[in-house]
Formats: structure tokens, sequence, C-alpha cells
């Protein structure tokens, strides 16, 4: 089946680490995503990991992937204020014919001052 | 280049009545889905076109129906609307058929349902 899940919360001090769980049930997704949504806006795309990999790094951000685990996180480092939107994470499902994107329930970030 | 432009940005229909989405895709993207939002949740697809036929499908009755054309432009249409309908409509497309070539999405156009 397909199932993405997050936590729904986070809150966190500017200029800590962020950490957002992720865990997915596709064991065939080949690509892993991370997607920003600010107030009244689409999604903007943050970072991606292809499954054969256990990280990137992508400036502030880290990607972790636990494949065994199906657990996915991103880490931001030195969060900013600007950083406080909703995270989704999403999985590459469809088989080989068509590809969609099934997405968690998304993160709700935080930041304080 | 341009991104995904999706019109119009609100919109206001009646429970029963007929809408239509619009969406122009980036350049050089020949593949476009569309996703569905409801508050406090994440998308969830509704379907892809490419090609101009409609590649690929997600739980959604036949009364959501959509046309890609030539210029790979995009038309979302939702018949007999429901009150249920009333969410974030979602354009996003992409270079290729699957979504690890990355989709770039469109601000969205917010349908309210009374």
């Amino acid at each position: 089946g397909e199932d993405v899940e997050q936590s729904l919360f986070l809150s966190v001090r500017e200029g800590d680490s962020s950490v957002i769980n992720c865990t997915y049930t596709d064991s065939s997704s080949t690509y892993l995503y991370w997607y920003k949504q600010e107030p009244g806006a689409g999604l903007q795309l943050l970072t991606y990991i292809f499954s054969n990999m256990d990280m990137k790094q992508d400036q502030r951000l880290t990607v972790l992937l636990n494949k065994k685990d199906k657990h996915l996180s991103l880490r931001i480092a030195d969060t900013q204020t600007g950083d406080s939107a909703i995270y989704f994470c999403a999985e590459v499902t469809g088989g080989t014919s068509y590809g969609k994107l099934t997405f968690g329930q998304g993160t709700i970030l935080t930041v304080h001052p | 280049e341009t991104g995904v432009t999706q019109s119009p940005t609100h919109l206001i229909k009646t429970r029963g009545q007929q809408v239509t989405l619009r969406c122009s895709s980036q350049s050089g993207h020949n593949t476009v889905s569309w996703y569905q939002q409801a508050l406090g949740q994440g998308p969830q697809f509704i379907f892809q076109y490419y090609r101009e036929e409609e590649n690929g499908r997600g739980n959604f009755p036949p009364r959501f129906s959509g046309l890609q054309f030539p210029n790979y432009s995009s038309e979302l249409n939702v018949n007999a609307l429901e009150l249920d309908d009333s969410a974030l409509y979602l354009c996003a497309s992409s270079p290729g058929l699957r979504a690890n070539y990355g989709y770039t999405f469109g601000s969205g156009t917010r349908l309210t349902v009374v």
C-alpha cells in the first residue's frame, strides 16, 4: 500500500537545528522528496534523495534515508524564522507507466526568535 | 524560463455547478499532473496527462476530468460540485512521465464550494 506519515508539529528556536521525520510504505519508491509550503502558496521543491543513497547534503539541508526502516528525515541547520512553513515528504509511486507523488500530511514548523 | 501558472487564483462556486481550472506548464515540460489539497492535508493525486492523454488516475470520481492541449497546458474540470470539493487545486509539470525528474508546482487555485 501507499501511505506516508509525518509528525504534525515541530517548534524550534532560531539558530537551532530542526529535524522533520517521515515514514513511507512503498518499498519500490525510487525517489523521495521534501517540499515546503508557505501560507497561501504552492509547493516548493527543497531537495530529493534517490533510494540507493543514505544521505544527501544541500547547503543547510541534510536528508537521511533508512531504506530498511522506510524512514526519511530532513535536518535544517541554523533554522531561521523564514523557515517557518509546512514541510511535506513525498514518495514516487505509480509503477513504471506514470509517476505520482504520494504526500504525507505535512509537518508545521514554527521557528521562534 | 517561466514557471507553472494557474488561473484563477480564487473561485467561489455553488454546489451542483461546474468549474474549469487552468494551468500553463513550465517551458519544456510535457507532463502535467493535478492534485487536490484539502485544508490541513497533504496533496492528493487526481490524474496525470502526457501527450494530451490521461496517463494515470487517483481515487477521484469521473466527474473530475481533464484536458491537455498541444502546447502542454491543461484544464481540470469538475462537474456537479460538492461541498467537499472545496480545496486548493495544484497543478504540477515535469519534463517526463516519472516524478523522479522533479515536478514544478504552481501556486494553486483555491476553490470554495458553498
